[in-house]
């Protein structure tokens, strides 16, 4: 089974619209991150939280917002969905060491 | 905030050709620097990092990269690369005590059978 899961893994929605992505991950780590990729821009860090209680903004987080239900399990929420938000979104956790474990990615599509 | 730059955006090679690829980071303090690859269709996974101590790191397949503090670059290399090396390759910097992962925008590496 995979570490880090995504769902779903591919969505589209039209503009206005609110829409979750969720990410779930056994391997019991307490970090995790949402980025987005676009390309020619790799990808940016839109929010991370390195425990339930603790959310942090990143380089991106305007329209976003995110949600840590428990150690397991990090959201995202577009509350009113716009095209320029289509992107490749990928969630990810982190041991101690840094290393990033990313989530198989959602492709959103905005129309 | 730290940034992270990749001069190359798309590097194509044949078989057995050598390869480096560049990456520079703009930040003074002390960092963590990393490569990560992402194979067509699939997830980002790491290649190699690097914390302290011997600034040349060796990763899995191959892959070694060098700190060289004085440039502020971490540049990926491997001696002769395979078709099955084809990917997209991230430099990825952090600062200590910081978790704002930087990466850079990518480089697409296309190796010729």
């Amino acid at each position: 089974d995979a570490d880090v899961t995504q769902t779903p893994r591919n969505r589209i929605t039209k503009t206005g619209k609110r829409i979750m992505l969720e990410c779930s991950q056994t391997k019991g780590h307490d970090r995790m991150y949402w980025y987005r990729q676009d390309p020619g821009l790799g990808l940016r860090l839109i929010y991370y939280s390195f425990d339930v209680k603790d959310i942090n903004k990143g380089e991106i987080s305007d329209g976003y917002s995110v949600s840590r239900q428990a150690q397991a399990k990090f959201s995202l929420s577009l509350e009113s969905a716009i095209p320029n938000q289509t992107a490749l979104y990928f969630c990810a956790t982190s041991d101690f060491e840094e290393t990033q474990y990313f989530g198989p990615g959602t492709r959103l599509l905005v129309l | 905030a730290q940034s992270v730059s990749q001069h190359n955006h798309h590097v194509i090679l044949s078989e057995a050709a050598s390869l480096e690829l560049g990456c520079n980071y703009s930040y003074g303090g002390t960092v963590n620097l990393f490569w990560y690859v992402q194979y067509p269709g699939q997830h980002l996974q790491l290649l190699l990092k690097y914390f302290s101590g011997d600034p040349l790191v060796k990763g899995i397949k191959g892959f070694e990269a060098e700190f060289i503090k004085s440039k502020f670059s971490f540049n990926l290399r491997k001696p002769s690369v395979q078709w099955s090396d084809t990917a997209e390759y991230f430099c990825a910097v952090n600062t200590y005590n910081n978790n704002d992962m930087r990466f850079g925008a990518g480089t697409r590496l296309t190796v010729k059978p």
